[in-house]
């Protein structure tokens, strides 16, 4: 455990409703990172950050986006939900030497 | 652009039956290559990082090796709370992102 929360756990939401997933961590890590994971793509990369207000995008950012006004807390907003964007999300953080990614228990998203 | 590929994507073994995963990748300059064990319904659990060819780290019944084109593990005389789906991902030489596989999903009959 990596000292890592994510909120909700479980959402469904409608179509063209904007939703926010919230990953709060514990421990002062500097690197936070969001990705999804589909049947058949495995875990992909929606966006990341290096430190408050630093973030960037990743392979499959459009329809997301990030803010990270504190350390501890990481929020992927979907502007606009779409039945593509159900998926289930996982909030990562870098620690230790060996740069290595600690994942989250994840937020299952169902779009209607 | 990196890439990992895993097979098989399926297995399916008997309790004591030892075997392999495969995990090929192309990258530029390897920072790390991580394995990580996935629960249904949970977040991957990290299990090994190797760095470079030769490299081998072992954790109970399992055991991670690297060469220059991929990364074998071997679970030896599995028990069924091995199952699971075992994920590799990639990290490339100038960035701080990982590239995952698809993982391959093990299954482990008493």
């Amino acid at each position: 455990d990596a000292g890592i929360t994510q909120s909700p756990r479980h959402k469904v939401t409608e179509t063209g409703t904007p939703v926010t997933l919230r990953c709060h961590q514990t421990e002062n890590h500097r690197y936070m990172y969001w990705y999804r994971q589909d049947p058949g793509h495995g875990l992909r990369l929606i966006h990341y950050s290096y430190g408050v207000k630093d973030t960037d995008k990743g392979e499959v950012s459009d329809g997301y986006s990030v803010s990270r006004s504190k350390t501890e807390d990481f929020l992927l907003t979907l502007e606009s939900a779409t039945s593509s964007q159900t998926s289930v999300y996982f909030c990562a953080i870098k620690a230790g030497t060996q740069e290595t990614q600690y994942f989250g228990p994840g937020t299952r998203l169902l779009v209607l | 652009e990196d890439q990992v590929t895993q097979s098989p994507e399926a297995l399916r073994l008997q309790e004591g039956e030892s075997s392999s995963l495969n995990c090929s990748y192309t990258v530029s300059g390897l920072r790390g290559l991580f394995w990580y064990r996935q629960d249904p319904g949970k977040g991957p659990e990290f299990l090994f990082t190797l760095y470079s060819a030769g490299e081998e780290k072992e954790k109970e019944r399992l055991k991670a090796t690297l060469t220059k084109k991929e990364s074998f593990l071997h679970i030896t005389a599995p028990k069924p709370e091995d199952s699971a789906t075992y994920l590799c991902a990639v990290q490339g030489g100038s960035n701080y992102k990982l590239t995952f596989g698809k993982g391959t999903l093990l299954t482990v009959n008493p």
